[in-house]
């Protein structure tokens, strides 16, 4: 059964504090992993998709890695406003479909 | 990025009525579409993937004839809650995935609507 396993589940910073956030998966034909961002009340909004060891993928404060068992997403010096739930997904294929699983997600809060 | 639109964004019903979730790929064409449910601080659990054109494939324990999903076109799925009673009520969030050819490699990226607050009461 394919599982993704998100640390921590909630994460405090300082603004200008750099962390990274943990997504630890197995899945059997591993086709994407991917990163969302999500506000209360809203839905994902996509950052990164990483498809093969090594891969990196950058975005303003925010960078994902990927290895064979496991993917962070660093972020450096955050800001209030990346305070937000960060999920994890990946894509594993199943028969003839590619079936998302996603992680329960990392709670950010950035104080200023 | 493309963009996909879920529509109502908040409803709420009187328990044993019917609810219709319409969920559109504004700029692209989807032939799978995913449904999820979200309960408060857990993660999307997916109910079923909608296909273009033929029936849906729903997760195990996800009652078909309460969640009805409709794909009748490329642009457009609906999810249908039927007979809701306030154990249906969830945050409820359609995505399509899109392929395209960037970098001199197919990168497919999924995006999500905005999401429907549905309360029974």
């Amino acid at each position: 059964e394919d599982q993704v396993t998100q640390s921590p589940e909630a994460l405090r910073l300082q603004e200008g504090e750099s962390s990274s956030l943990n997504c630890s998966y197995t899945v059997s034909g591993l086709r994407g992993l991917f990163w969302y961002r999500q506000d209360p009340g809203k839905g994902p909004e996509f950052l990164f998709t990483l498809y093969s060891a090594g891969e990196e993928k950058e975005k303003e404060r925010l960078k994902a890695t990927l290895t064979k068992k496991e993917s962070f997403l660093h972020i450096t010096a955050p800001k209030p406003e990346d305070s937000a739930t960060y999920l994890c997904a990946v894509q594993a294929r199943s028969g003839g479909s590619y079936i998302p699983t996603f992680g329960r997600g990392t709670s950010l809060i950035v104080h200023p | 990025g493309a963009v996909v639109s879920q529509h109502p964004s908040r409803v709420i019903c009187k328990s044993g009525t019917s609810v219709k979730i319409e969920c559109r790929s504004l700029d692209f064409q989807a032939t799978t579409m995913f449904w999820y449910r979200q309960f408060p601080k857990q993660s999307l659990m997916l109910m079923a993937t909608s296909n273009e054109g033929s029936k849906a494939t729903y997760e195990q324990g996800v009652e078909k004839d309460k969640f009805l999903i409709n794909h009748a076109s490329l642009t457009l799925s609906t999810l249908t809650v039927t007979s809701a009673h306030p154990e249906d009520s969830s945050f409820y969030i359609c995505s399509a995935t899109v392929t395209i050819w960037r970098r001199d490699k197919w990168n497919t990226e999924a995006f999500f609507g905005q999401g429907t607050r549905l309360t029974v009461v």
